[in-house]
């Protein structure tokens, strides 16, 4: 357990249906980040945030796709309406920093697997 | 933006041999390169990192080299065994305050098969 909860561990649903993963990192991180992956593409990050803000959230496909972070515990990424494309893995990730923050590691999730049809 | 090369796509060895996987990034500024390990199914795991003030790094049979002067990394595994099958991705970041930026980057992925 890297201290990242992700919920749901699979979640399969139909074309213009509204989507929210879920992310739940334990207390003490400093830096969340919300991957996707497939396998044309790879690890791509959508967005991060740091003590709860949005710091980049260039890597967001589009404007179906929204992130927040109401508190230090918990994050949901929504995308709406879905389309068939937006299948893949989404995995969520934090960071805890410890001085100088490269010397911090990342540590995933379990993951969510996304089907639409 | 950062852009994290890496390859082979797929590498094939028999039990015993080793496996060397490469990645070239773009951003010189990068100072951090970790490798994760993701096996069927499963999360990426970190199985090693290293810092830009580093050239070499070693853990039992895994070991990571930087050139920072040619923006490249290796990860040389040795005395592959039938359970270091799985996909492995490298990975940069450069932290930077201004502009404020922690971003790891991802390489696409090597899927390593070891045969018995």
């Amino acid at each position: 357990d890297a201290g990242v909860i992700q919920s749901p561990r699979h979640e399969v649903t139909e074309m213009g249906q509204e989507v929210t993963l879920r992310c739940k990192p334990i207390s003490g991180h400093d830096y969340l980040f919300w991957y996707r992956q497939t396998m044309m593409r790879g690890l791509e990050l959508l967005i991060y945030f740091n003590n709860n803000v949005p710091i980049d959230d260039s890597g967001m496909p589009e404007d179906r796709f929204s992130a927040k972070m109401p508190n230090a515990s918990f994050s949901t990424l929504k995308i709406q309406p879905s389309e068939p494309r937006d299948s893949a893995v989404y995995f969520c990730a934090r960071l805890r920093q410890r001085g100088n923050t490269y010397n911090s590691p990342l540590h995933f999730g379990n993951g969510t697997r996304l089907t639409v049809t | 933006g950062e852009n994290v090369e890496q390859h082979p796509s797929t590498l094939s060895v028999q039990e015993g041999d080793s496996a060397v996987i490469k990645c070239t990034y773009s951003d010189s500024a990068s100072n951090y390169f970790p490798w994760y390990k993701q096996e069927l199914g499963k999360r990426p795991q970190l199985i090693i990192d290293i810092r830009s003030n580093v050239g070499e790094k070693k853990d039992q049979r895994i070991a990571v080299t930087l050139n920072k002067t040619a923006k490249h990394f290796s990860l040389h595994i040795t005395e592959t065994q039938p359970e270091d099958s799985a996909v492995y991705f490298c990975a940069a970041r450069r932290t930077s305050e201004s502009p404020r930026t922690d971003k790891l980057i991802f390489g696409t992925g090597t899927r390593l098969q070891v045969f018995p």
